[in-house]
C-alpha cells in the first residue's frame, strides 16, 4: 500500500498569503496525485488532477506542481473562503490511498 | 448536471444491518466506476473500494475487505454499501463519488454523504 504524507498537519495563515502544502508518496506515483479541498460540513471537492491539471470552476490561486514522490498543492494570495481541509490521493495502484489531510486556518 | 444523490442519515444499534445507497443521473452510470469513502467523526478521508456498475466489477480496500460489501444495480443507476453487522466503530459519515474518466483516475463527482450512527 502506498502512504502519503502531507505537511503540515495545520497551518493558520493571514489573508493574502501564500500557502504550501507537501505530500510525499511512500514510492513512485507518477503524477496520479490528486488534491480535494474539503470544506466544514462539506463532500471533498476536487481541485487539482495529475499533480498539476487545473480544473474548471477552480480559483487560478490553486495550482500543483511535482512527480513521481513528492508533490506540492500552492493556494496563491489566500481568501477567507479557502479555509478547510486539503487532501491528497493517489490512483496510481490499489488501493488507493488519502494524504492525513491539512487544516488551514485564517487567522 | 452530473448528480450523485446519497440516502439519508441513519441511525442503527450494534449487530444491526445496513445498506446505503448512491443515485446516479446526469451521466451513463454504467460506463463509469463508482468509488466509497468513509470519514469518521472529526478525522480524515479513507478509500473503501469501488464498483464498475457496467459489470459489477468491485475492488476492495484491504481494511475494509471483508467488512463491508459493494454493489450496484444498474437497472436503477444505484450503488450500495451494506454491512451485516454494524459495530460502534462504523459510526461515520460515508461519501460516494465518481471516478472519471476511469479506474485509475480521480474522483470528479461527490455526493454529499451519508451519516452512520451506530449506537447501543
Amino acid at each position: 500500500e502506498i502512504v502519503l504524507t502531507q505537511s503540515p498537519d495545520f497551518q493558520s495563515v493571514t489573508p493574502k498569503e501564500k500557502v504550501t502544502i507537501t505530500c510525499r508518496a511512500s514510492q513512485s506515483i507518477g503524477s496520479s496525485l490528486h488534491w480535494y479541498q474539503q470544506k466544514p460540513d462539506q463532500s471533498p471537492k476536487l481541485l487539482i488532477k495529475y499533480a498539476s491539471q487545473s480544473i474548471s470552476g477552480v480559483p487560478s490561486r490553486f495550482s500543483g506542481s511535482g512527480s513521481g514522490t513528492d508533490f506540492t498543492l500552492t493556494i496563491n494570495s489566500l481568501e477567507a473562503e479557502d479555509a478547510a481541509a486539503y487532501y491528497c490521493h493517489q490512483s496510481s495502484s490499489l488501493p488507493w490511498t488519502f494524504g492525513q489531510g491539512t487544516k488551514v486556518e485564517i487567522k | 448536471e452530473v448528480q450523485l444523490v446519497q440516502s439519508g442519515a441513519e441511525v442503527k444499534k450494534p449487530g444491526e444491518s445496513l445498506k446505503i445507497s448512491c443515485k446516479g443521473s446526469g451521466y451513463s452510470f454504467t460506463s463509469y466506476w463508482i468509488g466509497w469513502v468513509r470519514q469518521m467523526p472529526g478525522k480524515g478521508l479513507e478509500w473503501m473500494g469501488i464498483i464498475y456498475p457496467g459489470d459489477s466489477d468491485t475492488r476492495y480496500s484491504p481494511s475494509f475487505q471483508g467488512q463491508v460489501t459493494i454493489s450496484a444495480d444498474k437497472s436503477i443507476s444505484t450503488a450500495y454499501l451494506q454491512w451485516s453487522s454494524l459495530k460502534a466503530s462504523d459510526t461515520a459519515m460515508y461519501y460516494c463519488a465518481r471516478l472519471y474518466p476511469g479506474i485509475g483516475s480521480y474522483m470528479d463527482v461527490w455526493g454529499k454523504g451519508t451519516t452512520v450512527t451506530v449506537s447501543s
